[in-house]
């Protein structure tokens, strides 16, 4: 079984538009992440949740709002797509305590048109 | 910033071993030394990491000198599914973020 999922791995869209890519991770992990690659091909972070609570939140547009229903899923919402929004955004998940190693899903290719 | 120097590319030939250097001169005395990397369209994989000693997994081996400023990857047989940018990363263990820097992109050669 995968470890981390997203949910679509592909997703191509109109300027303007909302959109929501999904994330669950089933290794009981208590933080969650989102990070960005542009094509560049630079990883950024962009947020973290642990136990549903925001705990990193970088210098990412408000149109970026993540949403946790539990533990186990962090979803992230974009509003007002832009050209510029276009990257691969990856999921991850790290549990407290132990090696405090991230483990991270395939991604999302997501194209804005 | 990301903390450490890498080289941007490197090659290897398949079945020797691949040993990826890492520069981190300013590391602090909370901050481990951790091993990601990114094959071609998939997300990054941790590897290995340390704070001082040498470590060794089956995936790997991570030696830090004893000054803690550099660090190597040694990859022990390196296959052609071992192509890929890795990246080295200084962070304290209770520290969520992971600054990725641009990495090494590690061609194996037939």
């Amino acid at each position: 079984d995968t470890a981390v999922s997203q949910t679509p791995k592909y997703l191509v869209t109109q300027m303007g538009n909302d959109k929501s890519i999904k994330c669950e991770q089933n290794l009981g992990h208590d933080t969650m992440y989102w990070y960005k690659q542009d094509s560049k091909k630079f990883l950024k972070i962009m947020f973290s949740y642990n136990n549903k609570e925001l705990i990193i939140n970088e210098t990412v547009p408000n149109r970026f709002s993540p949403k946790s229903p539990d533990k186990a899923h962090l979803n992230l919402h974009i509003n007002s797509l832009e050209l510029g929004d276009s990257a691969v955004y990856f999921c991850a998940s790290s549990q407290d305590g132990g090696p405090d190693t991230q483990y991270f899903g395939p991604g999302t290719r997501l194209t804005v048109l | 910033d990301a903390k450490t120097t890498q080289p941007p590319s490197m090659d290897c030939a398949e079945g020797r071993a691949a040993n990826l250097p890492c520069n981190h001169s300013t590391i602090s005395g909370n901050e481990y030394v951790y091993w990601y990397r990114q094959i071609h369209s998939q997300g990054p994989q941790y590897i290995i990491h340390g704070l001082k000693n040498n470590e060794t997994n089956e995936m790997a081996s991570l030696i830090i000198t004893e000054d803690r400023k550099s660090s190597t990857l040694i990859l022990p047989h390196a296959t052609l599914r071992d192509t890929a940018v890795y990246y080295c990363i200084v962070k304290a263990l209770r520290d969520d973020k992971i600054i990725f820097g641009k990495g090494t992109r590690l061609h194996i050669l037939p």
